[in-house]
């Protein structure tokens, strides 16, 4: 099972909106709503921001959103803020043998 | 508070065992999927092995399959991984994550435990 691919860095001023990206294939993205996205500091454990493509847990800021268009999903942050410079992961159910694949991660920096 | 916490790791000789602990609290720890998740240093997040609620249904990767196993003990609210045959690629922060409820997808982490296979 390959790695999603996500560009390795996206970059916005802060109260900018920047999209990541995260495409796949029609026997993961494209083929379950079950897309979740990740943010992870350095040296702290990943954190859920989006599941099933667009959904938000309790507690994370509504400036995090998700969509899917065929097989690339995306994450948007809108209003950027320094906090939200972070390595950022996609994941997705697959119909292969294991049901998991993440992202090749992207880096989002603050300018 | 919902919590996860890993212990188990350290250095260890290529060819070498390790077994990985996760302790769970604050939650039903019974009726989730668990899995493990890591990441080798400087590069990204790698699924590992999942496991069901029962222990009836088991995932691994096609990296660690035949050399890993994962397994849990409900009574004692905890998730284990027996890590065998280690190779220097398995060195990494390994996580234990929850499953979302009637979903897919991690919506708790814990700390992570650091496993360096080394000579």
């Amino acid at each position: 099972q390959s790695a999603l691919t996500q560009p390795a860095s996206v970059s916005g001023s802060p109260g900018q909106s920047i999209t990541i990206s995260c495409t796949g294939t029609s026997s993961d993205v494209g083929g379950y709503n079950y897309v979740s996205w990740y943010q992870q500091h350095p040296g702290k454990a990943p954190k859920l921001m989006i599941y099933d493509v667009s959904n938000r847990p309790s507690g994370v800021s509504n400036r995090f959103s998700g969509s899917k268009s065929a097989n690339t999903a995306s994450l948007t942050i809108s209003g950027l803020q320094a906090e939200d410079e972070a390595d950022y992961y996609c994941s997705s159910y697959t119909s292969s043998t294991t049901p998991y694949v993440f992202g090749t991660g992207t880096k989002v920096t603050v300018l | 508070e919902v919590q996860l916490l890993e212990s188990g790791g350290g250095l260890v000789q290529p060819g070498g065992s390790l077994r990985l602990s996760c302790a769970a609290s604050g939650f039903t720890f019974s009726i989730y999927s668990m899995n493990w998740v890591r990441q080798a240093p400087g590069t990204g997040l790698e699924w590992v092995s999942y496991i069901s609620s029962s222990s009836s249904t088991i995932y691994y990767a096609d990296s660690v399959k035949g050399r890993f196993t994962i397994s849990r003990d409900n009574a004692k609210n905890s998730l284990y991984l027996q890590m065998n045959s280690l190779r220097a690629e398995d060195t990494a922060v390994y996580y234990c994550a929850r499953d979302i409820t009637r979903s897919y997808g991690m919506d708790v982490w814990g700390q992570g435990t650091t496993v360096t296979v080394s000579s």
